[in-house]
């Protein structure tokens, strides 16, 4: 299995431009989960899904945050606008229904100037 | 709510050396438990986890934690540390009945000196 696969795996953009980050967790796995990482504040959970329904998105920091999971293979975060201080490494995790840890992707290192 | 406290930010420990890194819960119940390590620039990696049973468990890379249930703490032991064992590690506590949310502590970052 290649694991959960992430891209891009660095983004630079400008701020006020969209970004989309791109997941494809291990198939099999029913939840997926959005992570973002700082060295302010650590690991934050964004939101997650079972079977591809959000289940709980109070850790989006605000409205400019959006994901999607469209089918059990592929999810989106996007950022629009973005901000410098999205600037972050963003991580996608899955979890398979008997295997409760979850397994991480590379992440995406997202930087806004 | 659920939290996790690893009070080492920092730990520098010789090659060969043995480790212990702390990690302490807060939870209500009898929590779900794991170590990730993560290594520059990369994902977490799952080293072992407790669900429930024996309390010392086994992990990868020769890494072991025990639960203490009375001190609320699952910290992280290996008896020879090896120069590749440089990384952060971060304890995570999730809840019991299959619950989804897992809640990281702060990670411990480790030095090995050769």
């Amino acid at each position: 299995d290649a694991g959960v696969i992430q891209s891009p795996r660095h983004e630079v953009t400008e701020m006020g431009q969209e970004v989309t980050l791109r997941c494809k967790p291990i198939s099999g796995h029913n939840s997926l989960f959005w992570y973002r990482q700082t060295m302010m504040r650590g690991l934050e959970l964004l939101i997650y899904f079972n079977n591809n329904v959000p289940i709980d998105d109070s850790g989006m920091p605000e409205d400019r945050f959006s994901a999607k999971m469209p089918n059990a293979s592929f999810s989106t975060l996007k950022i629009q606008p973005s901000e410098p201080r999205d600037s972050a490494v963003y991580f996608c995790a899955s979890r398979g229904g008997q295997i409760y840890g979850y397994t991480f992707g590379s992440g995406t290192r997202l930087t806004v100037v | 709510a659920q939290s996790v406290t690893q009070p080492d930010i920092h730990i520098t420990v010789s090659e060969g050396a043995s480790l212990e890194l702390r990690c302490n819960y807060s939870y209500g119940a009898t929590p779900y438990l794991f170590w990730y390590v993560q290594s520059p620039g990369q994902g977490l990696q799952l080293l072992l986890k407790y669900f429930s049973g024996d309390t010392l468990v086994q992990g990868i890379k020769g890494f072991e934690a025990e639960f203490k249930r009375s001190q609320s703490s699952f910290n992280l032991r290996k008896p020879s540390v090896h120069w590749s064992d440089a990384a952060e590690y971060f304890c995570a506590v999730g809840p019991t009945g299959g619950g989804n949310k897992l809640t990281f502590g702060t990670g411990t970052q480790l030095k090995v000196e050769l």
